[in-house]
């Protein structure tokens, strides 16, 4: 099974505030992948990992932004200090394992007021 | 830039009537192409993909046609059923750095009326 859990699902902050956006694959996993979906923009990539090392963090709008993958088994986007335009959906993912597709999650529905 | 282009953002298609997605991409480094299909509030599913090296894949009611000299790539979808009302993200891959780096486009809105 290559599930995917995201917490929070639904995430609403003021301004300024810090979020932090987990991923927990179900199966540990190498390689990880955090997307953001807008309606402006679709589907962005904003870093992956593989082996839990930042092989591409190229999509991460700002400094603002940062990511860890400590382990395996958990991954987690965090912005400080967030503003209305990261308001978005984000997503993590995981490659299926021997497969070219990958497994996406859930979601975070981010609202930054 | 954008490398992969889906360049309509909304289709309508009858029910029992044959839907076709399309998706165009500028980068020859791709090697191998995904459909994904989003609901409201549920991330994207996979649905189905094509190497390179192939110029067509079917799976049931979905068939992906690929035309490298042309870049670009479409999503058959017969018959239509209304189930089949979602979003439809075209995706391109290449492998950097030892991983499999997707790009996708900005999504196709199906709707299939009764």
């Amino acid at each position: 099974d290559a599930g995917v859990i995201q917490s929070p699902r639904h995430e609403v902050t003021e301004m300024g505030q810090e979020v932090t956006l987990r991923c927990k694959p179900i199966s540990g996993h190498n390689s990880l992948f955090w997307y953001r979906q807008t309606m402006m923009r679709g589907l962005e990539l904003l870093i992956y990992f593989n082996n839990n090392v930042p092989i591409d963090d190229s999509g991460m709008p700002e400094d603002r932004f940062s990511a860890k993958m400590p382990n395996a088994s958990f991954s987690t986007l965090k912005i400080q200090p967030s503003e209305p335009r990261d308001s978005a959906v984000y997503f993590c993912a995981i490659l299926a394992g021997g497969r070219n597709e990958q497994f996406f999650g859930p979601g975070t529905r981010l609202t930054v007021l | 830039d954008q490398q992969v282009k889906q360049n309509s953002p909304s289709l309508s298609v009858q029910e029992g009537r044959i839907s076709i997605l399309n998706c165009d991409y500028t980068n020859s480094m791709f090697d191998y192409f995904l459909w994904y299909k989003k609901y409201p509030a549920e991330g994207p599913t996979f649905l189905i993909s094509i190497s390179s090296i192939k110029d067509k894949n079917e799976d049931g009611r979905f068939t992906v046609f690929l035309n490298k000299s042309a870049k670009h790539l479409s999503l058959h979808i017969v018959p239509s059923q209304p189930g089949d009302s979602a979003v439809y993200f075209c995706a391109a891959s290449a492998v950097i750095q030892g991983a499999q780096k997707l790009v996708f486009g900005q999504g196709t809105r199906l709707t299939i009326n009764p």
